[in-house]
């Protein structure tokens, strides 16, 4: 079955450490991949997303991901955190024979402490 | 505009009763979703919607009973839910294949 693996359930960082979030996909065809943050008490938003082309994609707020095809990853990176950065971060992959289904991971809690 | 409203925020029910949810998005999207997310996990697809037909029902209880009346309106009909159910009610649009956009969502209370 298709699935998305988080490897990180929680991470706890000090301002202005580095934040890399691990996440896995098991489907062999082409995918759409997304990061998505949910702020405590606020909705799920989109942070960046990569469909084709660089596999370097930046998003809002300082955050990139790199999309490694071989290893079927799309790990999240921030050179800086910020206490505000303190949020659910979800990975998650449409596969594109299944255009519609928004296949999530389990998520990582981070929390930044100042 | 590039937001999904959802009405109510909050929304306590007993066993017994009849409600609905709505959810609006005038993006243009023809693909839309209802989610159910649970604290600390991620949301679960229940229901999707593409050019006002259902195309995905997730094995979802029919006392949840989706429905589109155009392409920018969905609601969810909610009938003898159970306290199980009580959880976040997300409503997300999209062009198909794209990112999703969510709704702040519905907090559901079942006494």
């Amino acid at each position: 079955a298709q699935s998305v693996s988080q490897h990180n359930h929680h991470v706890i960082l000090s301002e202005a450490a580095s934040l890399e979030l691990g996440c896995n996909y098991s489907y062999g065809g082409t995918v759409n991949l997304f990061w998505y943050v949910q702020y405590p008490g606020q909705h799920l938003q989109l942070l960046l997303k990569y469909f084709s082309g660089d596999p370097l994609v930046k998003g809002i707020k300082g955050f990139e991901a790199e999309f490694i095809k071989s290893k079927f990853s799309f790990n999240l990176r921030k050179p800086s955190v910020q206490w505000s950065d303190t949020a659910e971060y979800f990975c998650a992959v449409i596969p594109m024979d299944s255009s519609y289904k928004l296949i999530f991971g389990s998520g990582t809690r981070l929390l930044v402490r100042p | 505009d590039t937001e999904v409203t959802q009405t109510p925020k909050h929304l306590v029910m007993g066993m017994t009763n009849k409600k609905s949810l709505k959810c609006e998005q005038h993006m243009g999207h023809r693909a839309m979703y209802w989610y159910k997310q649970k604290a600390k996990k991620p949301p679960e697809l229940m229901f999707v919607y593409s050019y006002e037909k259902l195309s995905i029902n997730e094995s979802v209880p029919s006392r949840f009973s989706p429905e589109c009346p155009n392409s920018s309106l969905l609601n969810l009909h909610l009938h003898a839910l159970q306290p199980e159910d009580s959880a976040l009610y997300l409503c997300a649009s999209s062009f198909v294949g794209n990112e999703q956009f969510f709704g702040p969502g519905t907090r559901l209370t079942v006494l």
